[in-house]
């Protein structure tokens, strides 16, 4: 299965700053259809994930433009410009160009 | 609008079986397969199968194949994930999930079902 390794697990942000997280893949992700199925979910306490970028840098609908995903291959980056309250939680990235689909470890983001 | 809602929280004892429902509503319950993911309490996303609602095909992944059954009711739009000798790290919030928009994203979830298994 491919291996998805989030960094960092933990990030304690300031309101207002930038944030962070990378998603390294274990092998490729461009699809044989040129497509590369890379997205990203937020997970707030107590709630089930929630798409916010899917394949690599598209937002999903009600998706802030805060939030921006940008990569390709094995390397992806998930990038919230300005940090708020609502934005604590717990981010995944998640492939499924390659069967079974799999998940990042999370990265953790908090307020400072 | 899109809906899966999913059954109640279940307390089951080591070696018995659970099975959670998650009933599609606000499109065609046959065109989208439905997968399965599991969130041990504190942990990360694990995807568990996938079936086909149109002819029931399903898909497991590995570490639960020959304990997990995943069918469907097409009458009801229903889907069930039945998970059999169940141990205590079965205990995990169970979630289903669609790839709506054809972007091969889950866009669409269950609210989750706990699963607690202890004796």
């Amino acid at each position: 299965d491919t291996v998805l390794t989030q960094t960092p697990l933990s990030s304690p942000v300031t309101l207002g700053q930038p944030a962070s997280i990378s998603c390294r893949s274990s092998q490729s992700l461009v699809h044989s259809d040129g497509n590369t199925y890379l997205s990203w979910l937020q997970q707030r306490p107590g709630q089930p994930p929630r798409l916010l970028i899917y394949k690599i840098s598209n937002r999903f609908s009600g998706v802030p433009d805060r939030f921006s995903g940008s990569g390709a291959g094995t390397d992806f980056t998930l990038k919230i410009s300005r940090v708020e309250a609502e934005d604590v939680g717990i981010y995944y990235c998640m492939q499924a160009t390659q069967f079974p689909p799999t998940f990042g470890g999370g990265t953790k983001v908090e307020i400072k | 609008q899109v809906q899966l809602v999913q059954s109640g929280a279940e307390v089951k004892k080591p070696g018995a079986s659970v099975k959670v429902s998650c009933k599609a509503s606000g499109y065609t319950f046959t065109t989208y397969y439905m997968h399965w993911v599991r969130q041990a309490p504190g942990q990360g996303l694990e995807w568990m199968g996938i079936i086909n609602p149109t002819g029931g095909g399903t898909t497991y992944g590995e570490k639960f194949q020959g304990r997990v059954t995943m069918t469907r009711d097409t009458s009801t739009s229903t889907v069930y994930m039945e998970l059999n000798s169940l141990r205590s790290e079965d205990t995990a919030v169970y979630y289903c999930a669609i790839y709506y928009g054809g972007n091969s994203a889950f866009d669409y979830w269950g609210q989750g079902t706990l699963v607690t298994v202890s004796s």
